[in-house]
């Protein structure tokens, strides 16, 4: 059975902190890895990682994925109040995997003033 | 303008109730998801479609049902067998079904079955 599994599952900065989240994953045939945001309901795309060792960044968000050792950070310079979400991590798989995404429980961030 | 969209926001349903929640999309999308959001567990998988007239199970189907008539549309029905029904529901598409595939997410549907 497929298994993703992100840390911590809350966290509470202020702003101008920096963060990492994680996420590690258990699959068989694994092919992606996508990070999202969550706010107050639909959760928006942020990164899909493929390769390893690549880093992917846009603004004060950036992701790397590190194939060997199964997992993925996710991070975030300079905090704003803007950035508190659920931060959602989820895995693409081939084989009987296929067409479906495994989700992991999410990280909640919350970003004080 | 282009995008997923979940109706209603917000359903309130009685104990043994059936109920539909209507997904809608005009992104020309193949593959279609349905999830179940409860606190703490992040998003589990309901049914999916990887293209019209065609679905399968996820890893929590049991409970629910699905149609996929048509390439825009995939509804859920929550039937009284579902245990523990309230909860936050989202609608999601693809271009294609695939893990390289971004998925596309509705605005959602709270369900609170009493």
């Amino acid at each position: 059975e497929d298994k993703v599994v992100q840390s911590p599952l809350s966290l509470v900065v202020h702003e101008g902190d920096t963060v990492t989240l994680n996420c590690s994953y258990e699959v068989t045939n694994f092919r992606s890895l996508l990070w999202y945001k969550q706010e107050k309901k639909a959760p928006t795309f942020l990164f899909m990682l493929t390769s390893s060792g690549i880093e992917k960044k846009s603004g004060r968000l950036s992701s790397i994925l590190d194939k060997k050792e199964l997992f993925s950070i996710l991070n975030i310079t300079a905090t704003q109040t803007g950035d508190s979400a659920i931060y959602l991590c989820a895995v693409g798989a081939g084989g009987t995997s296929y067409g479906k995404l495994t989700f992991g429980q999410g990280t909640i961030l919350t970003v004080h003033p | 303008d282009g995008g997923i969209t979940q109706s209603p926001k917000y359903l309130f349903r009685k104990e043994g109730q059936n109920v539909t929640l209507s997904c809608e999309q005009n992104l020309n999308h193949d593959a279609m998801y349905w999830y179940r959001q409860d606190p703490g567990q992040g998003l589990r998988l309901i049914y999916y479609s990887q293209i019209v007239n065609d679905f399968q199970k996820g890893d929590i189907a049991e409970g629910y049902s699905v149609s996929r008539e048509k390439k825009e549309s995939f509804p859920l029905t929550v039937t009284s067998a579902q245990k523990n029904p309230t909860a936050f529901y989202l609608c999601a598409s693809s271009p294609v079904a695939g893990p390289t595939s971004r998925q596309y997410f509705g605005p959602g549907t709270r369900l609170t079955v009493t």
